[in-house]
């Protein structure tokens, strides 16, 4: 167990839906990272938060958002939802930021768009 | 920014063979090289790293090699097991920056 929560495990909507991606970083962890893995993909690096701000974008649509809670905890909205949407989403977390200290992973969210 | 190229996509070796995966990066300047390994249906979890101040470091059957010249680095498995199937990934990053993957080799090792 990696000591990050993810909730929920499984997400089936309809497009054009919004949801919401939650994350608990492990005890101690400071940075939360969000990546999207699609079918034979690797990990894309969407968005990281550290101590409450945002330290780093990347290839993050305009229709998804996140923010990171004074108890560290992080939520991803994912907006209007397409089919192309459809992915495991990664939260992750670490202590410090960047290359500093490795990240850990939760088990991820699966969100299905119909 | 940092792109990552990772080969091959897919392996298969008989067990007992050992299993080489390459990577290259684009931005000198990145000093941080983790490998990762994602079991089916599971989450990512780091099993070797290396920084560039070193070439070379092993753990058991695992070893990672970094040439900073040529900007590529490896992973190594030896003495392949039935249990070492899985997608693994490599990635760089540079001081505060995120994380940067690959896309991904899956290994099948096959008994």
């Amino acid at each position: 167990d990696s000591g990050v929560t993810q909730t929920p495990k499984h997400l089936i909507t309809a497009t054009g839906q919004r949801v919401t991606l939650r994350c608990s970083p492990r005890s101690g962890d400071l940075s939360v990272y969000w990546y999207q893995q699609s079918l034979d993909q690797g990990l894309q690096f969407l968005i990281q938060y550290y101590n409450g701000e945002e330290r780093a974008k990347g290839n993050i649509l305009e229709r998804f958002s996140a923010q990171q809670f004074p108890d560290l905890h992080s939520e991803l909205n994912l907006s209007s939802l397409e089919l192309g949407d459809s992915a495991l989403y990664f939260c992750a977390s670490s202590a410090g930021q960047g290359a500093r200290s490795p990240l850990h992973f939760g088990n991820g969210t699966r969100l299905t768009v119909t | 920014g940092e792109n990552v190229e990772q080969h091959p996509s897919t392996l298969s070796v008989q067990e007992g063979d050992s299993a080489v995966i390459k990577c290259t990066y684009s931005d000198s300047a990145s000093n941080y090289f983790p490998w990762y390994k994602q079991e089916l249906g599971k989450r990512p979890q780091l099993i070797i790293d290396i920084r560039s101040n070193v070439g070379e470091k092993k753990d058991q059957r695992i070893a990672v090699t970094l040439n900073k010249t040529a900007k590529h680095f490896s992973l190594h498995i030896t003495e392949t097991q039935p249990e070492d199937s899985a997608v693994y990934f490599c990635a760089a990053s540079k001081g505060n920056t995120p994380l940067v993957f690959g896309k991904g080799t899956r290994l099948s090792v096959i008994a």
